[in-house]
């Protein structure tokens, strides 16, 4: 497995507001995704980073609105920007690891409330 | 394509089982399964790879069929440590860069 950790864990933003969340994981890895769920809803895919190149967006995301940095292979952020009410969500980074068949383990999440 | 899970929700008594079944219309080459509790993460449980294997992890174990694409999730003896939400996440065969698609979730509540 790996360790995972997220900051902030939770945040309150106004209208019209960014916030980035970091993720840090414990070992090097080549494919990060971001998630983001909606209370009480399942997951679903934002975007895929790879270190060394653009983050692949999802239908419905927008590089503009969500903006990731990949820096190196164990750090990402993600961006919310121009938050409203509808980006309240819990947003997850998910590494993409193992040896053999692949596993995704989720950071602990950020819970973003926008006022 | 969002993978249909079944039930919804489930609700048992401490020691009784349950069965969460994950479909396609995707061929897969995997199928994962995390449960998530309230206010936590998705905790991964484990990764079924096409070829029919089941595997297990505790008293909660999984098969796939993959003439069938649907994968079913086994709770044995339930404990209330089991209660939660559980997703499957599918890899399509086709699909581009390791990207899973989870189902929309089942709810399961273990009473004492």
């Amino acid at each position: 497995s790996a360790v995972i950790s997220q900051k902030p864990s939770r945040d309150i933003c106004q209208r019209g507001t960014s916030l980035t969340i970091q993720c840090q994981v414990d070992s090097q890895v080549t494919m990060m995704f971001w998630y983001r769920q909606q209370p009480g809803q399942s997951l679903t895919l934002i975007a895929t980073a790879n270190q060394g190149s653009e983050a692949t967006y999802e239908s419905g995301f927008v590089i503009d609105k969500f903006p990731i940095s990949r820096p190196n292979l164990t750090f990402s952020t993600l961006t919310v920007s121009n938050m409203s009410p509808e980006d309240s969500s819990i947003y997850l980074c998910s590494p993409l690891v193992g040896q053999g068949p692949d596993t995704q383990y989720f950071g602990p999440g950020t819970r973003l409330t926008v006022l | 394509q969002q993978p249909v899970q079944s039930p919804q929700a489930v609700i048992l008594r401490e020691g009784e089982d349950a069965v969460i079944n994950c479909s396609s219309s995707k061929a897969l080459y995997s199928v994962h399964w995390y449960r998530q509790k309230h206010g936590e993460a998705p905790v991964f449980l484990m990764i079924l790879l096409k070829g029919g294997e089941q595997k297990g992890h505790d008293k909660i174990s999984a098969s796939f069929n993959e003439k069938k694409q649907q994968s079913s999730l086994y709770l044995t003896a339930s404990q209330l440590s089991y209660s939660g939400t559980y997703f499957c996440g599918t890899l399509e065969v086709e699909a581009a860069g390791n990207k899973l698609t989870f189902g929309g979730g089942t709810r399961v509540l273990v009473k004492p």
